[in-house]
């Protein structure tokens, strides 16, 4: 059975950064492509960043370009998003996804993570 | 432009069929398939249609997509109580290069 199991959401103010993580499992992990997609309280969904299944090719939203950077470890199985220079409008929940590279093809969702940028 | 359109709300009684509509571009729905994907309350979304018009498995076939030009639509048959969630369409954008979702859909069974 597929699990996505996101951690390291919480409060933190704008201008500051914040590392959420993914642990996958159930699946070969490496052989896939993942994806962030964040949604924003009450709003709809946004995806945010997506990374090839050995890391070499990563992918991003023009919002979050040059402030989030997308990682993996396959040897833990696990999907990283470091976000730097945050903002409030980038409160959101944020689901990791099992994704079909160059698609808008996610099969399997985490329960997502909450992460709230406010003074 | 790069925008996916869905009205914000639909509704129907048990039994119904409803149907939910989608319009994009040349840039997305145009050139590439559409997707849907369905968000109980407090739950992640799940993905209800591939490919246009393709079921992963588990999904039930009350649930049908279709898609013509810009535009693509998902329908309901026999609606239940337990469809009663957010649906989005979502397609891959050649301008962004990334994937895009629509606005969203809130269907209500009365």
């Amino acid at each position: 059975e597929v699990q996505l199991l996101e951690s390291g959401g919480g409060l933190v103010q704008p201008g500051g950064s914040l590392r959420v993580s993914c642990a996958a499992s159930g699946f070969t992990f490496g052989s896939y492509a993942m994806s962030w997609v964040r949604q924003a309280p009450g709003k709809g969904l946004e995806w945010v960043s997506g990374i090839s299944g050995s890391g070499s090719s990563t992918y991003y939203a023009d919002s979050v370009k040059g402030r989030f950077t997308i990682s993996r470890d396959n040897s833990k199985n696990t999907l990283y998003l470091q976000m730097n220079s945050l903002r409030a409008e980038d409160t959101a929940v944020y689901y990791c996804a099992k994704w079909s590279l160059v698609s808008p093809l996610f099969d399997y969702w985490g329960q997502g993570t909450l992460v709230t940028v406010s003074s | 432009q790069s925008v996916l359109t869905q009205p914000p709300s639909a509704s129907g009684t048990p039994g119904q069929r409803v149907t939910i509509s989608c319009s994009g571009s040349s840039s997305n729905i145009g050139t590439n398939y559409v997707y849907w994907y369905q968000q109980l309350p407090g739950t992640p979304p799940k993905l209800l249609i591939y490919m246009n018009n393709q079921r992963p498995s588990g999904v039930p076939d009350r649930f049908s997509g279709s898609k013509s030009g810009t535009s693509a639509s998902l329908a309901i048959s026999g609606l239940r109580s337990e469809d009663e969630a957010h649906y989005y369409c979502a397609s891959w954008d050649d301008s962004l290069k990334g994937p895009l979702f629509g606005g969203g859909t809130k269907l209500t069974v009365l």
